[in-house]
This record gives C-alpha cells, sequence and structure tokens, in this order.
C-alpha cells in the first residue's frame, strides 16, 4: 500500500458518456499526477499538480478534464473519448514538485483500467 | 527530445540467480536523473533505484544495482539473488535537470517473469 488509491479499478464506457476517475492521496503530499499507460508505448505524463495548482499541461486533448480541488484530491474528467483513450490511467503524488537539484519520489496509485467502446 | 529505450520486452530469470535489465537514453544535457521502476502486477508502480548523472559511482540497493555509462549513455539494471517477488515490468525513467520540471520520461518496459 503506497498511500495513493484510484477509483474505480476498471471502467468500460461508451464514447458519449461523461465518467470521471479519482485519485486520493494519504501521504500529504503538495503534488499529484495523472499518467496515462498504454500498451507497448511509454508512460506518458499528461498533468502536473502543484498546491492545486495546475503546472504542467502535456498537450492532452480537451475531452480529458483534470481538477484539482485540494491537495489530496485529483479527478479526471472523461467525455466524448475515442476507442484508443483505452489504456491504464496511472495517479501519482510527490511531496512536492522537484527542485533543480532534488527530484522527489512519486509515489504511484494501482491505476484506473479504462476501455472505451 | 530526450528518450528512453528498452530493447528487451521480456527476461526470465531462475530464482537465486542474477539478471541484467538494458535501458539506453538519448539527451543532449549533461545534467539528469535515471531512475528504475517496477510494477507487479498490483499495478502499483515503485521507485527502486535512482542515479544522479554528475555521480560517477553506480547506485546500490540491497540486492539491485545499476551500471551507469554516462558516455555510452546506458543505465542497467543488475537484480542479485532474484526473487519471486521480483517478477515485474520494470521500467527505465529520465528527468531533465536543467529544468524545473517533473517530466519523466519513460521507456517500454522490461517483463521479468522469475522462474522457482
Amino acid at each position: 500500500e503506497t498511500g495513493v488509491t484510484q477509483t474505480p479499478r476498471h471502467l468500460v464506457m461508451g464514447m458519449t458518456n461523461k465518467k470521471s476517475l479519482k485519485c486520493e492521496q494519504h501521504l500529504g503530499h503538495n503534488a499529484m499526477y495523472w499518467y496515462k499507460q498504454s500498451a507497448k508505448k511509454p508512460l506518458e505524463l499528461m498533468f502536473v499538480y502543484s498546491l492545486e495548482e495546475r503546472v504542467e499541461n502535456n498537450s492532452v486533448p480537451s475531452r480529458f478534464s483534470p481538477e484539482c480541488p485540494n491537495s489530496s484530491h485529483l479527478f479526471l474528467h472523461l467525455h466524448t473519448l475515442q476507442p484508443e483513450d483505452s489504456a491504464l490511467y496511472l495517479c501519482a503524488s510527490s511531496q512536492d514538485v522537484s527542485l533543480l537539484d532534488r527530484p522527489y519520489e512519486q509515489y504511484f496509485g494501482p491505476g484506473t483500467r479504462l476501455t472505451v467502446t | 527530445a530526450q528518450t528512453v529505450t528498452q530493447s528487451q520486452p521480456e527476461m526470465s530469470v531462475q530464482e537465486a540467480e542474477t539478471v541484467t535489465l538494458s535501458c539506453t537514453y538519448d539527451t543532449s544535457e549533461s545534467d539528469y536523473y535515471l531512475f528504475w521502476y517496477k510494477q507487479p502486477p498490483s499495478r502499483q508502480m515503485i521507485l527502486v533505484i535512482r542515479q544522479e548523472a554528475y555521480k560517477q559511482q553506480n547506485a546500490t540497493e540491497n540486492r539491485f544495482s545499476v551500471n551507469f555509462q554516462k558516455a555510452a549513455k546506458s543505465f542497467s539494471l543488475k537484480i542479485s539473488d532474484s526473487q519471486l517477488g521480483d517478477a515485474a515490468m520494470y521500467f527505465c525513467a529520465y528527468r531533465s535537470a536543467r529544468y524545473n520540471t517533473d517530466k519523466l520520461i519513460f521507456g517500454t518496459g522490461t517483463r521479468l517473469q522469475v522462474f522457482p
């Protein structure tokens, strides 16, 4: 148990549905992240939040909408997804956004396996 | 742009034996960090070991050690005395030290099987 939980663990949704992924960290961290893990592709960073403020957005389509209401919770709102969006979505947290000389370790959640039909 | 390459999609090892997982990367930067992450079937990714590029000494964490060859841009992971619990996906990752960023660039991973 790493202190980062994600719900649901599995999600199947149609292309016209709206759903949300939830991430919660119990580690007292200030930074949270969303990653996408597709089969046979490198893990891709999607969003970075520091103290509820988005600090990085890596050209992610607008059908993915993150929300960080407080430093312990992170959501990923999904709407009108495409089949190619099917993947494992991983949430992570770290003590803070890394400084130049100190990369803080990221603690990962178990992920949500998303299937878009 | 930086890239990370793991050329071994799958590896296997006998319990108690030693296995080495390969990782190469491409960068024009001189300062950076390298990581090995382990993702067991439970899917929670955990950090195994990390290396600062400015350090010549190879990092070691118990049974895990790295062979960091900066000139060759190679960062292999050696697992000694392999255990059944070591079976997992292993990801090599790169992070720049030049910019204030948390962007980890990952390889595609190596699936390690451990046989009793």
